[in-house]
């Protein structure tokens, strides 16, 4: 089945400074990767996703590249705030059937004032 | 739209009792999945409906565990003989098969469950 590695489980950064989490999959059919942030106390929100027919996908200070042959992506989060603070999930999932997405162990990101 | 909904939000229960949680989904998604979350790890998936058939079932879901979608609307999660392994936050989250963006899950709040 998949696995999905990522990295560092935990991340502080000063308010303005970028912030990047890495994550790398072993199932070269996984061809969706979607990004969740969750505060504490609430259920995974997605932020944004890519499919493996594209390399890179942007929305304001979010993006999220793809490397299908190292099979590894990123989530590049800019301009850093204090309520970017949560934990955030990357994941990975194939379609054509289930989709069940297999999931990482989470970085939690603090966001320094 | 109002989202993905799970009621109870908290549950304590003791050990050897029976559990119900409840989802309802973004309305005319078909695809429901339930999940498990424990403390520093990502959702593990337990199982997901289509409609209101059950299509696949991850190893973790014990035979104390059982789902249903009985309309292919909301969904329950019963857990019989509850034991302390079991608590964890319970996931739902729901998606629409029919669109383009058919791989896309939306996630509820969750129910934290605390087994003593």
């Amino acid at each position: 089945g998949e696995n999905v590695e990522q990295h560092p489980s935990t991340l502080s950064v000063q308010e303005g400074d970028s912030a990047v989490i890495k994550c790398t999959y072993s199932d070269s059919a996984s061809n969706y990767f979607p990004w969740y942030k969750q505060e504490l106390g609430k259920g995974p929100q997605l932020i944004i996703d890519i499919r493996s027919n594209v390399g890179e996908k942007k929305d304001q200070r979010i993006a999220v590249t793809l490397n299908k042959t190292a099979k590894h992506f990123s989530l590049h989060i800019t301009e850093t705030q204090p309520e970017d603070s949560a934990v955030y999930f990357c994941a990975a999932s194939q379609s054509g059937g289930s989709y069940i997405p297999t999931f990482g162990r989470g970085t939690s990101l603090i966001v320094h004032p | 739209d109002t989202g993905v909904s799970q009621d109870p939000r908290h549950k304590i229960t003791k050990r050897g009792q029976n559990v119900t949680f409840r989802c309802d989904p973004i309305s005319e998604h078909n695809r429901l999945y339930w999940y498990r979350q424990t403390l520093g790890q990502g959702p593990e998936f337990l199982t997901y409906f289509q409609n209101e058939a059950q299509l696949e079932k991850s190893r973790l879901l014990s035979d104390r565990f059982s789902a249903e979608r009985p309309k292919g609307s909301f969904s329950t999660l019963e857990i019989q003989r509850t034991e302390q392994g079991d608590s964890a936050m319970y996931l739902c989250a729901s998606s629409d098969a029919d669109r383009t963006t058919k791989e896309t899950q939306y996630f509820g709040p969750g129910t934290r469950l605390l087994v003593l």
